[in-house]
C-alpha cells in the first residue's frame, strides 16, 4: 500500500530560522513520483516541485531545497532562512501510476509552519 | 488569466438536501479532480476524469456524483446521502491523465452542513 507520513504537525519559527519539513513515503512500486504542494491561507494548493524515483538528485530553488533518500525513503523539504510569507501548510505526496489500487496521487497529512516576525 | 474557478466559496446547506459546487477551468487541461480536505487531514479524491464524458470514483466516491459534459467543466453534488459532507473541496486540473503531473487547485468550496 502506498502511504506518505508528515510526522511533524505543527512547526513554529521565528524569521530568518532555517527549517526541514519531513516526508517519509511507502511504496513496493519501483517507479513512483514524489510532490510537495503548499496551501497559504487562500486555500488553493501551489505546486512546488515533482521528483520520480529515478533522480535522487537534490534540488535547489531560491531559498527552498529538497533532499531525496531513496535509502530512508524520504524526501524532505528545507526553507532557508524562513520569511513571514512562508507560513502555510505543506503537503507531501506520492504518485505510483503503475501501481496501488488506481495510480491516484496520495496526500500526506501536511505540516502547518508558522514564521513570526 | 489562466487558471481553475471555484464558486461559491462558501455554501451553507440544510442536512437532506443536495448542493451542487462549480469548477471551471481555462487552461485547456484535459484531467480534473475533486478533492476533500477535512481539518488536520490531507487531501482525498472524490472523483476524477481524464477526459470529456468520462469520470472514475476516488477513494471517498460515496454520496457525492460529477458529470463531465465539457471540458472545461466538472462540477460536483454533494447528495443528501453523504453522511458528513461539512469539510473544505478543492477542484484541480492536470495536463498529463495519469496521476503524475502537476495539478493546477483552484481556491476551494467551504461546505458547511447546518
Amino acid at each position: 500500500a502506498q502511504k506518505v507520513t508528515q510526522a511533524q504537525t505543527e512547526i513554529s519559527v521565528v524569521e530568518k530560522e532555517d527549517v526541514t519539513l519531513d516526508c517519509v513515503y511507502e511504496t513496493r512500486d519501483t517507479t513512483y513520483y514524489l510532490f510537495w504542494y503548499k496551501q497559504p491561507p487562500s486555500g488553493e494548493l501551489v505546486f512546488l516541485i515533482r521528483r520520480n524515483s529515478f533522480d535522487e538528485q537534490n534540488e535547489i530553488s531560491g531559498r527552498y531545497s529538497w533532499n531525496f533518500q531513496k535509502s530512508t525513503s524520504s524526501f524532505n523539504f528545507t526553507i532557508t532562512a524562513s520569511q513571514v510569507v512562508d507560513s502555510a501548510v505543506y503537503f507531501c505526496a506520492l504518485s505510483t501510476p503503475y501501481g496501488g489500487s488506481q495510480g491516484n496521487l496520495i496526500f500526506g497529512k501536511g505540516t502547518k509552519l508558522s514564521v513570526k516576525p | 488569466d489562466g487558471g481553475i474557478t471555484q464558486s461559491p466559496k462558501y455554501l451553507f446547506r440544510k442536512e437532506g438536501q443536495n448542493v451542487t459546487l462549480s469548477c471551471e477551468q481555462n487552461l485547456n487541461h484535459d484531467a480534473m479532480y475533486w478533492y476533500r480536505q477535512d481539518p488536520g487531514q490531507g487531501l482525498r479524491l472524490i472523483y476524477y476524469s481524464q477526459i470529456v464524458n468520462d469520470f472514475q470514483k476516488g477513494d471517498i466516491a460515496e454520496g457525492y456524483s460529477v458529470s463531465r459534459e465539457k471540458k472545461e467543466s466538472f462540477p460536483l453534488t454533494v447528495t443528501s446521502a453523504q453522511k458528513n459532507p461539512t469539510a473544505f473541496y478543492l477542484c484541480a486540473s492536470s495536463i498529463d491523465p495519469s496521476h503524475t503531473g502537476e495539478l493546477f487547485f483552484g481556491e476551494g468550496s467551504r461546505l458547511t452542513v447546518l
